[in-house]
């Protein structure tokens, strides 16, 4: 079945340091892949997205490529800062699921970030 | 402003007496779902629902109810709560499921504890 695996955390950086949390997944058919943010005591939402191969998703100075030959979709960012501390989940979706399911996300276990002034 | 609601926010109650979780949502998204998250497990879906009228279980759905009766509205029923359901629960809804390039609108959350 489908499914997500994401580096466990949590993950300590130095502000103004470079952050790369690995995501890979397994599915079948095309899936679009995604990255949401929980910020502390809120709910989840949307980083960034790409739908395809060698898509690039981009927002707030983070990035994540579509690598189908690799199933991966690793979040980057070149300098973080403390306010980007906060839970991030991969997820995935299956475009090719039929009825119900194909509306689902299947997310990672998530990755705590912590960065330090 | 375009947002998922849910109440109560936080909650403590004894085991056995049922409670309600309520979600809307003001964005007429026709799919809505429910989460728990947990310490190690990350986001597990309970149930969600394609549209009014129609809803399906997620990856643990035991001991939870749902009902989609209007399109706004996707309560979360837990008849008889167990210890084991003490956890944060997520409403969220999007137009198609977010599974395709849709994307998914979450809930604040609530915290949710039976002794």
């Amino acid at each position: 079945g489908n499914s997500v695996t994401q580096m466990e955390g949590p993950v300590t950086l130095s502000e103004e340091a470079f952050l790369t949390i690995n995501c890979t997944y397994t599915a079948t058919g095309y899936p679009s892949l995604f990255w949401y943010v929980q910020y502390p005591g809120e709910g989840l939402q949307l980083l960034l997205k790409a739908t395809k191969a060698d898509d690039k998703g981009s927002n707030k100075g983070f990035e994540a490529t579509y690598r189908k030959e690799t199933t991966s979709f690793h979040l980057e960012k070149g300098s973080v800062q403390v306010s980007d501390s906060a839970v991030y989940f991969c997820a995935l979706s299956d475009r090719s699921g039929y009825g119900g399911s194909q509306g689902n996300l299947i997310f990672g276990k998530g990755t705590k970030l912590s960065v330090k002034p | 402003e375009a947002q998922v609601t849910q109440n109560p926010r936080y909650l403590i109650t004894v085991t056995g007496k049922k409670l309600t979780v309520t979600c809307s949502q003001n964005m007429n998204h026709e799919y809505m779902s429910w989460y728990r998250q947990d310490p190690g497990l990350g986001l597990r879906q309970i149930y969600y629902s394609m549209n009014v009228e129609v809803t399906d279980k997620g990856d643990v759905p035991e001991g939870y109810k749902v009902s989609r009766k209007e399109k706004r509205n996707f309560p979360l029923i837990l008849e008889s709560p167990s210890p084991n359901q003490t956890s944060l629960y997520f409403c969220a809804s999007s137009f198609s499921g977010g599974g395709g390039t849709g994307e998914l609108f979450f809930g604040e959350g609530s915290r949710l504890t039976v002794l």
